[in-house]
């Protein structure tokens, strides 16, 4: 277990329809970081959130978004799905500092019909 | 920005052989470089890192070795066995990018019985 939780673990839902997948990340830990992962695919860099605020962006559609609580939490809203929004989702957590080892969470495996 | 390169895509090896991977970068100011195991369906999860201040790091069967100069780290695993068949990513984290890992494309290493 590595201490990140992500909820729900399937999500299955129709295209045009909207979804918001949710992070907690490890105890003490700052940094958030969410990825796509299609199949058989690397992991795409979606965004990153350091202690409530946005620090980077990847290739993050606009009909995706993502915002960190002041409790640490992040979620993720993807919006007017498409079959290719299909994906693992993964949400990382890392302190943030020089130690920038990431722990993931168990995924979201999306499914859009 | 950083760019990390991964080679091969494919690794097939006998049981009992060394398995090699290498990655290069761009940056020559990165400086932590790790590397992650992912089984099928599956968290990538943290197997061995190295620093910029070291050359090498082991740990049992697996190591990771650094040439700044070449701009280039591999992971060896030696004497593999079946549960190492998995997909393996690189990653470098640049100075001044908010402690982003930028991620190789990935290998599948494949153990063959």
């Amino acid at each position: 277990d590595s201490g990140v939780t992500q909820t729900p673990k399937h999500l299955i839902t129709a295209t045009g329809q909207r979804v918001t997948l949710r992070c907690s990340p490890r105890s003490g830990d700052l940094s958030v970081y969410w990825y796509q992962q299609s199949l058989d695919q690397g992991l795409q860099f979606l965004i990153q959130y350091y202690n409530g605020e946005e620090r980077a962006k990847g290739n993050i559609l606009e009909r995706f978004s993502a915002q960190q609580f002041p409790d640490l939490h992040s979620e993720l809203n993807l919006s007017s799905l498409e079959l290719g929004d299909s994906a693992l989702y993964f949400c990382a957590s890392s302190v943030g500092t020089d130690r920038t080892e990431a722990f993931f969470g168990q995924g979201t495996r999306l499914t859009v019909v | 920005g950083e760019n990390v390169e991964q080679h091969p895509s494919t690794l097939s090896v006998q049981e009992g052989d060394s398995a090699v991977i290498k990655c290069t970068y761009s940056d020559s100011a990165s400086n932590y470089f790790p590397w992650y195991k992912q089984e099928l369906g599956k968290r990538p999860q943290l197997i061995i890192d190295i620093r910029s201040n070291v050359g090498e790091k082991k740990d049992q069967r697996i190591a990771v070795t650094l040439n700044k100069t070449a701009k280039h780290f591999s992971l060896h695993i030696t004497e593999t066995q079946p549960e190492d068949s998995a997909v393996y990513f690189c990653a470098a984290t640049p100075p001044g990018s908010n402690y982003q890992l930028i991620w190789g494309a990935g290998t599948k290493l494949i153990i063959k019985p």
